[in-house]
């Protein structure tokens, strides 16, 4: 079955860093999303992408963050300057269609830790 | 905002005993989603529920949507040790394309 690509695994960071991590998306899934989980909390939806452009993003989405697709491929997240609540495991995760009942596709994700 | 809570959060069961988790929105839902993740892994998809009532199967695993498209519940027959894991549901909320998750439920099955 077609995965989803995340780099690197971990990403150990200090406060006030920048940091991107990146996703290798599924072929012809077409739109892109970044979740993150704290540990052991709930999985929190940051942004959806689509069409080279930024679909919907949530509250925690702030100036800080920013998402693109560099070269039509690779897909990336980028923190500007890391806080310590930014650690949490970022998943990226893709979808085949904009039908409302097709599954997200997860990567395995990037475990931050910001010291 | 839209918000998706599960009851319980935890849930500690002998193998061989039913299991079930219950999940609820805030506002009425387009569709609901269940995913699987394991320790230390990543939300995998299990089943999607569309219509008002409706009820899926997937071996002993039984979901179900409400009337209303507000709550769902997956019910677990006879756990097993595979089964270990933090149940999310999702909701779609028709306006736009992302999944909000739910709290969560882990279980754990004690041999």
């Amino acid at each position: 079955e077609p995965e989803v690509t995340q780099t690197p695994s971990h990403q150990v960071t200090q406060m006030g860093q920048e940091v991107i991590l990146r996703c290798v998306p599924i072929s012809n899934h077409l739109y892109f999303y970044w979740y993150r989980q704290i540990l052991g909390q709930k999985v929190e939806f940051l942004v959806s992408f689509y069409n080279n452009e930024i679909s919907e993003k949530s509250e925690i989405f702030d100036d800080q963050f920013s998402v693109e697709r560099p070269d039509g491929s690779n897909f990336t997240l980028k923190i500007r300057s890391t806080k310590l609540e930014d650690s949490a495991m970022y998943f990226c995760a893709n979808q085949q269609s904009s039908s409302y009942n097709s599954p997200l596709h997860f990567g395995n994700g990037t475990r931050l830790t910001v010291t | 905002g839209q918000q998706v809570m599960q009851i319980p959060q935890y849930q500690h069961v002998q193998e061989g005993e039913d299991f079930t988790t219950y999940c609820n929105s805030s506002t009425t839902l387009s569709n609901i989603q269940w995913y699987k993740q394991r320790p230390g892994g990543h939300p995998v998809f299990l089943i999607q529920l569309v219509k008002s009532g409706e009820v899926k199967k997937q071996k002993r695993l039984t979901f179900q949507f409400g009337e209303a498209k507000k709550n769902s519940s997956l019910h677990i027959t006879a756990t097993q040790t595979t089964d270990v894991g933090t149940y999310f549901c999702a909701g779609g909320g028709g306006a736009t394309n992302k999944l909000i998750f739910g709290t969560g439920t882990l279980l754990a099955v004690q041999p």
